[in-house]
């Protein structure tokens, strides 16, 4: 079956660790995508990707670092410079082009404590 | 700029009940896409619908239907005889050029359908 995985599903760190989320896709899809779930506050990019070795920030990409080696996998590093970084974080991908709709993943609870 | 507004945080009905999530976009582009999504809670986003900025044509799927009216930059989603399993939160979203193409969501509305 087609579909995005990331892992895992909750993730419990110290502060000061950075950490790195993973994101897979099986659907040969281009573009690829991280948001930032918070209660309240709906979806904030983080980072995204069209094309492999190339990525762009998003609105709140401060605190986190990616990279896009391979077709399939955008992982997503939280590090010690994100000021807040308990959230919900969610992987998406996307045909490239101008008006697809996007595929998500199952998210990954992440709780600094 | 690119905005979405769903000004209903949470809604809350009995099983059986229409129930509309409210949807209005704000967009310079004469081309456009908007998205709704259901998230539940489970947590992964599911694709329900697009329609393009051209197409004003309401649509019906099941008991899921979509008004789409650029008079008032609005595209409201109204399930008809709400369940359970309606329970999640709700995302419509809009792509467009002035935003480079990357979906901006609105803060989604939580919908509680009770037994």
């Amino acid at each position: 079956d087609g579909g995005i995985t990331q892992s895992p599903k909750y993730l419990f760190r110290k502060e000061g660790q950075n950490v790195t989320l993973s994101c897979e896709q099986n659907l040969n899809h281009d573009a690829m995508y991280w948001y930032r779930q918070d209660p309240g506050q709906g979806l904030r990019l983080i980072y995204y990707s069209q094309i492999v070795n190339d990525f762009q920030k998003g609105d709140i990409a401060e605190g986190y670092s990616v990279s896009r080696e391979k077709k399939e996998s955008f992982p997503l590093t939280v590090t010690s410079a994100q000021k807040n970084p308990t959230a919900f974080y969610l992987c998406a991908s996307s045909t490239r082009g101008t008006y697809y709709e996007q595929y998500f993943g199952p998210g990954t609870r992440l709780t600094v404590t | 700029a690119q905005k979405v507004t769903q000004a209903q945080t949470e809604i809350s009905v009995v099983e059986k009940e229409d129930v509309t999530l409210d949807c209005v976009y704000e967009t310079r582009d004469t081309t456009y896409y908007l998205f709704w999504y259901k998230q539940p809670p489970s947590g992964e986003l599911v694709f329900l619908i697009r329609r393009n900025s051209f197409d004003e044509q309401n649509e019906i799927s099941g008991r899921y239907s979509w008004n789409f009216q650029k008079s008032t930059s609005s595209f409201n989603f109204t399930i008809t005889a709400s369940q359970v399993v309606d329970s999640a939160v709700y995302f419509c979203a809009l792509l467009a050029s002035g935003g480079s193409y990357i979906p901006t969501f609105g803060r989604g509305t939580s919908l509680i359908v009770h037994p």
